[in-house]
């Protein structure tokens, strides 16, 4: 079984600058949640969709942070602008029904604002 | 707040010792409880899980849930240096949101 896809692995930009990361989650699940963890902390849920819609964006800053699953499968998380404090590792996980269920992660994307 | 407590670390043991790692949280409504490793650089990899209270065991790995003292533990027998990595405790609070809420991690070092 595939696992969750993530890209790219690196994204190095500059402050105020746009970025993007893409996420395919494992076949079936209909759960996707998008993470931001910061050096030396544990994940942060950004937001949470269940199929294409959204189940929990409460963490999310949507002055700048967008994200979106529109065929209810892949995902696509924006920043725009990007701050100094957007540094961090953006990882996706995905799970079969949400809820309870355990989450499955990807191997993220290191985000490094300059 | 929704709060899971981690001690950062590290925690250092000999191989072949008992490696203990303890998680407290805040919200007694909190249901479903979770484990993840997660090696330098990489991303977290879920170990165990458990949802009762009482000792859940899994090959080296035993994870304890104390429901009424709000606290999640997971031992580690047998441990190797292939062990030495962050654990993440997560608790799962299924009220509004249904978030999983991380803690900050606690740091292993296994020494051979």
């Amino acid at each position: 079984e595939a696992g969750v896809a993530q890209s790219p692995r690196y994204k190095i930009i500059e402050k105020r600058q746009s970025v993007a990361f893409w996420c395919n989650p494992i076949s079936g699940h209909a759960t996707l949640y998008w993470y931001q963890q910061i050096l030396g902390q544990g994940p942060k849920l950004l937001i949470q969709f269940q199929n294409n819609g959204v189940v929990d964006d409460s963490q999310l800053p949507k002055d700048r942070f967008s994200a979106e699953r529109l065929k209810g499968v892949d995902s696509t998380l924006k920043i725009q602008p990007a701050k100094l404090e957007d540094s961090a590792v953006y990882l996706c996980a995905s799970s079969s029904t949400g809820g309870n269920q355990p989450q499955h992660f990807g191997d993220g994307t290191r985000l490094s604002i300059l | 707040q929704k709060e899971v407590e981690q001690n950062s670390g590290p925690l250092s043991v000999p191989e072949g010792a008992i490696a203990s790692l303890n998680c407290t949280y805040s919200d007694r409504g909190s249901q479903s409880f979770f484990w993840y490793r997660q090696y330098s650089g990489k991303s977290p990899e879920l170990i165990m899980s458990i949802y009762s209270n009482g000792d859940k065991e899994d090959g080296r790995f035993t994870a304890q849930l104390n429901k009424a003292s709000q606290y999640v533990s997971l031992l580690i027998r047998d441990s190797q240096p292939s062990d030495s990595a962050t654990y993440l405790c997560a608790v799962f609070y299924n009220n509004a949101g249904n978030m999983l809420t991380f803690g900050g991690g606690t740091r292993l070092m296994v020494k051979p």
